[in-house]
């Protein structure tokens, strides 16, 4: 069964704190793997596609990297704007052109 | 950048009505758009696939009869949730690809609709 599976649920870190979020995933012929910013009663706003494996793509203060098995989003020294949920979704498998998403993880970034 | 517009944004109906909800691409044409459903501190969960032209096919156990999705042109989907009941309240999202934009093209998506049945 294609599965997205997002660590850790929460992360509450302090202004310049750097730190990573992990998305873990299964699914069968992978087509692509997403990255997302949800604010609270927002829709998600597009961050990072990555396609293979050793991919890495960085914007400002993230930079999201690509294993088989796994993706990272790296914040390094985050401000207090980046507090956010940060989605992980993967197109693939038997969802065809769909996405698949992860829970998310809330982070919250204190002054 | 792309754009894709949702509305309304907030409604509150009474138990029983229907609700229509609109999808709009706004600078990029999209054959295919898709319907999510996220309830708090949830994922975003595909509730149909909207095709312009043809049928929306619908993920399992969800009700194509309540869930009723019209793609009528390339830039227009609407989703209406007919009778609708507390249980149907709920953030809804829809998104559309285009097709212009990097390789499997990028998935951009809609503000959100919540829904509130009374």
């Amino acid at each position: 069964e294609d599965q997205v599976t997002q660590s850790p649920e929460a992360l509450r870190l302090q202004e310049g704190e750097s730190s990573s979020l992990n998305c873990s995933y299964t699914v069968s012929g992978l087509r692509g793997l997403f990255w997302y910013r949800q604010d609270p009663g927002k829709g998600p706003e597009f961050l990072f596609t990555l396609y293979s494996a050793g991919e890495e793509k960085e914007k400002e203060r993230l930079k999201a990297t690509l294993t088989k098995k796994e993706s990272f989003l790296h914040i390094t020294a985050p401000k207090p704007e980046d507090s956010a949920t940060y989605l992980c979704a993967v197109q693939g498998g038997q969802a065809g052109t769909a996405l698949i998403f992860g829970k998310g993880t809330t982070l919250s970034v204190s002054s | 950048g792309a754009v894709v517009s949702q509305h309304p944004s907030r409604v509150i109906c009474k138990s029983g009505t229907s609700v229509k909800i609109e999808c709009r691409s706004l600078d990029f044409q999209a054959t295919t758009m898709f319907w999510y459903r996220q309830f708090p501190k949830q994922s975003l969960m595909l509730m149909a696939t909207s095709n312009e032209g043809s049928k929306a096919t619908y993920e399992q156990g969800v009700e194509k009869d309540k869930f009723l999705i019209n793609h009528a042109s390339l830039t227009l989907s609407t989703l209406t949730v007919t009778s609708a009941h507390p249980e149907d309240s709920s953030f809804y999202i829809c998104s559309a690809r285009d097709l212009g934009r990097g390789r499997a093209g990028e998935l951009f998506f809609g503000e959100g609709s919540r829904l509130t049945v009374l």
